[in-house]
């Protein structure tokens, strides 16, 4: 596609509830990023996936949170139980390998009532 | 614990200014360094990158970078009202994939 996308673009859910959210990086590109961004704040880093394998998942707050890419282009951040602190928006960001060169989806806005 | 500073504004400058935006880091292993522009609602946009000590000019935009004070800086001349937003500093070590921000700056240029 053009850039990349992300579904929903706005998400609310009941405090326990679980949620997927879904990333789909530009064309071809290797390299995708899950960002958390609470409001006011700078996005934090989540989760890494090079193709299908997540090489690095030090950003996950919780148990609670999952991601994966099977197939090595359509990513799904999954949350679990939510709690209010997961309210945020969720950047999802692909990169050809650099991720200096990485473009960000929309996000998804988190509220979790 | 990696950190990255900003002055969180907002930060007012009159059309036609320089606007001077700040950041410093904590870990000296940090190797680039990244501008990102953040419009309300919107994600976050590269602006700028810069990687050695000095400066780097693109356009209207300057990024200063000295390791050595662990500080880096974007200058915006001559100002327009469609810069208005948030900058957000990135660094990143090189030898991992993440990328470590700022709370980000508000810049509001008046008319």
């Amino acid at each position: 596609g053009a850039g990349v996308s992300q579904s929903p673009r706005y998400k609310v859910a009941k405090r326990g509830q679980d949620v997927a959210l879904r990333c789909d990086p530009i064309s071809g590109h290797v390299s995708l990023f899950w960002y958390q961004q609470a409001l006011g704040q700078g996005p934090e880093f989540l989760t890494y996936f090079q193709n299908e394998a997540q090489l690095d998942k030090s950003g996950l707050p919780s148990d609670r949170f999952f991601a994966e890419r099977p197939e090595g282009s359509v990513s799904t951040l999954k949350i679990q139980r939510t709690q209010q602190e997961d309210s945020a928006v969720y950047l999802c960001a692909s990169s050809l390998y650099d991720p200096a060169e990485a473009f960000f989806g929309q996000g998804t806005r988190l509220t979790v009532v | 614990q990696k950190e990255v500073e900003q002055n969180s504004g907002p930060l007012s400058v009159p059309e036609g200014a320089i606007a001077s935006l700040n950041c410093t880091y904590s870990d000296r292993g940090s190797q680039s360094f990244f501008w990102y522009r953040q419009y309300s609602g919107k994600s976050p946009e590269l602006i700028m990158s810069i990687y050695s000590n000095g400066d780097k000019e693109d356009g209207r935009f300057t990024a200063q970078l000295n390791k050595a004070s662990q500080y880096v800086s974007l200058l915006i001349r001559d100002s327009q009202p469609s810069d208005s937003a948030t900058y957000l500093c990135a660094v990143n070590e090189n030898t991992g994939n993440q990328f470590y921000f700022g709370t980000g700056t508000s810049l509001t240029v008046i008319p």
